[in-house]
């Protein structure tokens, strides 16, 4: 049962468009949502994350968008950059009552390729 | 740089040889994790420290084990690896505090073959 599904395998964008990258989760004790880039033979690399209490958060050109009723999260990147491709994985933890140890639920990741 | 470091960053191991993985982190976190990722999957938390205490996740295999013997460092021993074994493995480590979620920082990975 995949908690945290990213139903686009992959995403090409023209470079200075917007791209969107989507995320769906089902558990709804999730309160925090991160995403990661990754480059090939690199590990994952922390971009920009997000409380259940905000709907938006931005961070330079990236912005996430949470929408709690759909159980939606999208990453937008604008404009977009050659050096944008890369894998984009979305991942939720919950934290209810401070017991979690931060334990993260990942996405499949999507492949995110930006022509110049 | 403040960093996660695994070694090998490949490693090559025959069916049912015992191998060890390794990662370090010069970050001080207090919390250290193991994930297993095969190809377009999802990375999947295999058990996480925080300090001394261990965390198994309820499916990992019991042919997975770890040590964490001080805070910089903590090892992945497969006991008996299995072709099913056989992907990419990231170290990743945060600080924890009650009641929130800090961001995992990633080592760059082992990936693993089993012939």
């Amino acid at each position: 049962d995949q908690q945290v599904k990213q139903n686009s395998p992959s995403l090409s964008v023209q470079e200075g468009r917007i791209s969107i990258l989507n995320c769906d989760y089902t558990n709804s004790m999730f309160d925090y949502f991160l995403w990661y880039k990754k480059y090939p033979a690199e590990g994952p690399t922390f971009l920009i994350s997000i409380s259940s209490i905000k709907d938006k958060n931005e961070d330079g050109r990236f912005t996430v968008f949470l929408n709690k009723s759909a159980k939606h999260l999208s990453l937008h990147i604008v404009p977009s950059q050659p050096g944008d491709s890369a894998v984009y994985f979305c991942a939720a933890s919950e934290d209810a009552g401070g017991t979690s140890y931060g334990k993260l639920t990942f996405g499949q990741g999507t492949i995110l390729t930006v022509h110049p | 740089d403040a960093m996660v470091i695994q070694n090998p960053r490949y490693q090559v191991t025959q069916f049912g040889k015992p191998v060890t993985l390794s990662c370090s982190q010069t970050l001080n976190h207090n919390v250290m994790y193991w994930y297993q990722q095969k190809s377009s999957q999802a990375p999947k938390l295999l058990f996480h420290y925080y300090d001394k205490d261990f965390n198994n996740e309820a499916d990992t295999p019991d042919n997975f084990q770890s040590r964490r013997p001080n805070t910089s460092f903590c090892f992945l021993d497969i006991r008996s690896p299995g072709l099913g074994d056989a992907a990419m493995y990231l170290c990743a480590t945060s600080r924890r505090g009650r009641g929130r979620t800090y961001e995992q920082y990633f080592g760059p990975g082992t990936r693993l073959t089993v012939t």
